[in-house]
């Protein structure tokens, strides 16, 4: 299996600024994905993100305001930018290894 | 569109009890479908999955799930549920080659009670 870390866990921040999300996976794979649950509600594709090529984002989802990084196979960032209270969720980055899907176990992100 | 509903939200059941948490699709093409499971405080794990084949499917813990393809379901199922299964449960489905990208249904809290 793959296992995945995910910094910060959680986090409080406030309306305006960004912050970034970091998520390791201790093997290297090719496709990473970025999910986004929002409270009371299921998960949701924000990009994917291969390694050596730009994201891709899913429909509702812009480069601008969630940037991601993918600067090698075990390693991406997601950056939420210029926050508002509507973007406190849980991120969580997943990763595909051996045709299966593992998560890492998300950042809760609460913006005031 | 592509859409997974599943029909409870909030189901308690005593221990010992038989479980079948419900899950629809709607997909227009070849699907793949997996329910994965969040006990509290853990991150999302996959309990099975259906590319093809046997419809009816294994998955850890003694869980199985269901392929009725003319009803676009994939129903979870569990004949004696223990309290170590209170957690939330998602369906979900994907198509085509990108397997990564999951539509997920909103999700089943599972209660049990000792």
């Amino acid at each position: 299996s793959a296992v995945i870390s995910q910094k910060p866990s959680r986090d409080i921040c406030q309306r305006g600024t960004s912050l970034t999300i970091q998520c390791q996976v201790d093997s290297q794979v090719t496709m990473m994905f970025w999910y986004r649950q929002q409270p009371g509600q299921s998960l949701t594709l924000i990009a994917t993100a291969n390694q050596g090529s730009e994201a891709t984002y899913e429909s509702g989802f812009v480069i601008d305001k969630f940037p991601i990084s993918r600067p090698n196979l075990t390693f991406s960032t997601l950056t939420v930018s210029n926050m508002s209270p509507e973007d406190s969720s849980i991120y969580l980055c997943s990763v595909k290894w051996s045709g299966e899907l593992f998560f890492g176990e998300g950042s809760r992100l609460t913006v005031l | 569109a592509q859409s997974v509903s599943q029909h409870n939200h909030h189901v308690i059941l005593s221990e010992a009890a038989s479980l079948e948490l419900g899950c629809n699709y709607s997909y227009g093409g070849t699907v793949n479908l997996f329910w994965y499971v969040q006990y509290p405080g853990q991150h999302l794990q996959l309990l099975l999955k259906y590319f093809s084949g046997d419809p009816l499917v294994k998955g850890i813990k003694g869980f199985e799930a269901e392929f009725i393809k003319s009803k676009f379901s994939f129903n979870l199922r569990k004949p004696s549920v223990q309290w170590s299964d209170t957690a939330e449960y998602f369906c979900a489905v994907s198509g085509g080659s990108n397997t990564g990208k999951l539509i997920f249904g909103q999700g089943t809290t599972l209660q049990v009670k000792p």
